[in-house]
């Protein structure tokens, strides 16, 4: 079966310290990748996606994550966090059924 | 920007009551979802639907049914709600194309007493 494995459920960090969440997926021939963020009582938030072309995405607030198709891996990093951004991460594939998979979530807490 | 709104945040009912979950979509998807959230435990799909009437089982669908009667809106019906469907549940909508992302409620927190 396909999964998606996350493999820090909680990463605290100091403030304007630099973190990366970490994501692997099972094996497959096609995969799109996703990261949301959920805020507290809130639902999901697209942050960034991976469907083509260069390996290293974008996204919003300052995320990046990179696509590591050897390593199955979709790790996702800002290179200097805020307050704000303490919230709850998920990583989610998109196999080439149409079936997405998300991950149990890592909890980002940033300390002050 | 693609509005997914459920239409309570909280609800609590008592063992046994028959529950409505109601879901609306503004941006025509095809693809619309149920998810439950635990903590520890991530999403897991429940039900999704990509076709209005058609409907399909998650990982999770013990307990639950759905209803598409319309393109745009989606029910999750607990048939005799149980203490353990306690939980965080998640509507979504999508493109019917794979590589676009789902867009979620802001979620209801439901208890069952």
């Amino acid at each position: 079966a396909q999964s998606v494995t996350q493999l820090d459920s909680q990463v605290p960090v100091f403030e304007e310290a630099p973190v990366e969440l970490r994501c692997n997926y099972s094996s497959s021939v096609s995969v799109y990748l996703f990261w949301y963020v959920q805020y507290p009582n809130q639902g999901l938030q697209l942050l960034l996606k991976y469907l083509s072309g260069s390996t290293l995405v974008k996204g919003i607030n300052g995320f990046e994550a990179e696509f590591n198709k050897s390593q199955t891996s979709f790790h996702l990093r800002k290179p200097s966090v805020h307050i704000s951004d303490t919230a709850e991460y998920f990583c989610a594939v998109t196999y080439n059924n149409n079936d997405m998979r998300f991950g149990a979530g890592t909890r980002l807490t940033v300390k002050p | 920007d693609v509005k997914v709104t459920q239409s309570s945040r909280y609800l609590v009912k008592r063992t046994g009551e028959k529950v409505f979950l109601e879901c609306v979509q503004d941006m025509d998807h095809e693809n619309m979802f149920w998810y439950r959230q635990d903590p520890g435990l991530g999403l897991r799909l429940i039900y999704f639907s990509y076709d209005v009437k058609m409907k399909e089982k998650g990982d999770i669908p013990e307990g639950y049914s759905v209803s598409r009667e319309k393109k745009e809106r989606f029910s999750l019906i607990l048939e005799s709600a149980s203490t353990n469907q306690t939980s965080m549940y998640l509507c979504a909508s999508s493109d019917r194309d794979p590589n676009q992302p789902q867009h979620f409620g802001d979620g209801t927190r439901l208890s069952i007493l």
